[in-house]
Formats: structure tokens, sequence, C-alpha cells
């Protein structure tokens, strides 16, 4: 079968840093997406990875290593507006097509 | 705002009934996803549409099936709904096959 796992819930502080992992195993493995989805909202595009490093954009960053079926995101500065569920997601098909893990939901302190 | 639009935003039906959702896409946009997420879960892939025609199919139920017409709208009908078919219905679109996804709002589908 297809599986993603990701912890289900982090917590952190404000303006600390945290690190959000993901383990896949898949068919097919064409890159890695993170989402962040605010309760009972859309889920919102963060970041891609299709190749093996650290992408970086503004306070976010994803990592992927294609050998490990392994990937982060890597929250800095973290903010309370931040608090939200963070979706890991392989894309399987040259068409788009993501398998989606069940979320992390990030608790963020004062 | 996604430019993604799903109509209606909540549903309330009983067991054994049939409902029909809609999704705009974002303008040009050729590709369209349908998502089921249930209570505190991942999103479960459905089935996608590019220009008109089925393109990948994900864990849908034989009761549940789509269309994208030549406006590039899209419908989700369900039929004989159970209580388990409770959850969030998202649609998302894409420009084309390779690019990202963009997701409405979604549907609340209640199954009382």
């Amino acid at each position: 079968g297809q599986s993603l796992e990701q912890p289900s819930e982090v917590t952190a502080v404000e303006g600390a840093i945290v690190q959000i992992n993901c383990t896949y195993q898949t068919s097919g493995f064409y890159g890695l997406s993170w989402y962040q989805q605010h309760d009972g909202g859309a889920p919102t595009f963060l970041s891609y990875n299709a190749l093996d490093g650290l992408e970086e954009t503004g306070r976010f960053s994803s990592f992927l290593s294609r050998s490990d079926s392994y990937g982060y995101l890597l929250l800095q500065e973290l903010q309370m507006k931040d608090s939200a569920s963070y979706f890991c997601a392989v894309r399987v098909g040259s068409n788009y097509q993501l398998i989606w893990g069940a979320g992390t939901k990030l608790i963020i302190k004062p | 705002d996604s430019g993604v639009t799903q109509t209606p935003k909540h549903l309330i039906t009983a067991t054994g009934q049939r409902v029909t959702l809609r999704c705009s896409p974002r303008s040009g946009d050729l590709s369209v996803y349908w998502y089921q997420q249930s209570l505190d879960q991942g999103l479960q892939f459905l089935i996608q549409y590019y220009n008109g025609e089925e393109r990948a199919k994900g864990n849908i139920l034989e009761r549940f099936s789509a269309q994208q017409f030549p406006d590039l709208h899209s419908e989700l009908n369900l039929s004989s709904l159970e209580l388990g078919d409770s959850a969030l219905y998202f649609c998302a679109s894409s420009a084309s096959q390779n690019t990202e996804a963009f997701f409405g709002q979604g549907t609340r589908l209640t199954v009382v």
C-alpha cells in the first residue's frame, strides 16, 4: 500500500523553530508537497520538492531526501498565526495526483 | 481567495439521499481534482478531470460520480448517502496537469 507518516501533533513556543517530519512509502514518486490548513479552511500550498536538498521560502523551508523517503518542513520565527495543521503529500503521477499524510497539528504557545 | 469556488458551503441531508456538489475552477485552469476529508484526517484523492476528460481515479466509491463540463466547471454526485459520507469535500484546480493545485473552501456535507 501507499502511506505517509507524520506526527499527529507538535507544540512549540512563539518565536522558536519547529521541524515537522514526513516519511513516505509510495508506488511512485515525483515530489513532496507541503500544505497548511487552518481549522475548517482550504489547504494552501507551501512548498514542493522534486529533488534532494533544502528549499527556502521566507520563514519556511522544506527538505527532501529521496534515498531515505523522508522530508521535513522547517518553520522559523514562529508566529501565533502559524497555528494550523500541516500536511505532507506525495505526488505519485505526472497528473499531479497527491497521496496525503494525516496531518500534523501545530500548537503554538506564547 | 484561491479563485476556486465551491457551492454549497454547507449541506445537510438524510441517509439514502443524493446530492450534487459544484466546483468552478480558477479562470483558465483545465484540471479539476476532488478530495474528501473526514474529521481530523488527511485528504483522500477521489478523481481528476482534465479539459473534460477523466484522467485519474482514486478511492472513489461506486456511489460517487463526477464530470467536468465544456465550460470547465465540475460536479461531484454522491448517491445513496451513508452516515460515513459526512466530510469536507474539496475541489482544486490547476492550469495543467503538471502545475500546483489551488483549493476551494470546500463543501461540508453532513448526513443525518
